[in-house]
């Protein structure tokens, strides 16, 4: 069975300071892995997706995440965070093979960013 | 703006009511789904279409609930006798149906608050 874990449910940086918002994936089969954000009273965005191509993966407003298969873990980061990056952030799982490939969402990561 | 769309964006009733959302997907766009989403947490799968067909269903999905999508194109959810437990958000998606992985398209979601 697949499954999400986000192990913070609120990060606070200041603006200017790196961002990582950690996440590890329990998958039997090859995993696609997401990362979306949701901003105050707006729809999920995709931000960045892991497709086996490369392992570090860049994505929209600087945001990049590594695939760890080890360690399954799929980390995003940011070197310096900016105060629209104040969201909530979710990683995503879903079974390439074996699922019609409905997502498996993580509980979600609030970040709140510091002036 | 050619994203998915949902309506109403907001829907407030009494227990033990009927409500019938509506989705309108990425046009061309084979799969649509149907996630819930409560507060403080992230989304859960409910259902998927295949175009007309709908090919999954998660166990949230009672037999209160039902979904269709006549004819592969917009999609609505209903909900018959509402409680207070179904209060959520209600999230569309679309993806292309192409390749392996997955990348879906959401919309702003419909949020149901029942009294």
């Amino acid at each position: 069975a697949q499954s999400v874990t986000q192990l913070d449910s609120h990060v606070s940086v200041s603006e200017g300071t790196p961002v990582l918002l950690r996440c590890n994936y329990s998958s039997s089969y090859s995993p696609s892995l997401f990362w979306y954000v949701q901003h105050p009273n707006k729809g999920l965005q995709l931000l960045l997706k892991y497709t086996s191509a490369a392992t570090l993966v860049k994505g929209i407003n600087g945001f990049e995440a590594e695939f760890k298969k080890s360690e399954t873990s799929f980390h995003l980061t940011k070197p310096s965070a900016h105060m629209s990056d104040a969201a909530e952030y979710f990683c995503v799982v879903s079974e390439r093979i074996r699922s019609q490939g409905n997502l498996i969402f993580g509980k979600g990561t609030k970040l709140s960013v510091k002036p | 703006d050619t994203g998915v769309s949902q309506d109403p964006r907001h829907k407030i009733t009494k227990r033990g009511q009927n409500v019938t959302f509506r989705c309108d997907p990425i046009s061309e766009h084979n799969r649509l789904y149907w996630y819930r989403q409560t507060l403080g947490q992230g989304p859960e799968f409910l259902t998927y279409f295949q175009n007309e067909a709908q090919l999954e269903k998660s166990r949230l999905l009672s037999d209160r609930f039902s979904a269709e999508r006549p004819k592969g194109s917009f999609s609505t959810l209903e909900i018959q006798r509402t409680e207070q437990g179904d209060s959520a958000m209600y999230l569309c998606a679309s993806s292309p149906g192409q390749g392996l992985y997955n990348e879906q398209f959401f919309g702003p979601g419909t949020r149901l608050t029942v009294l």
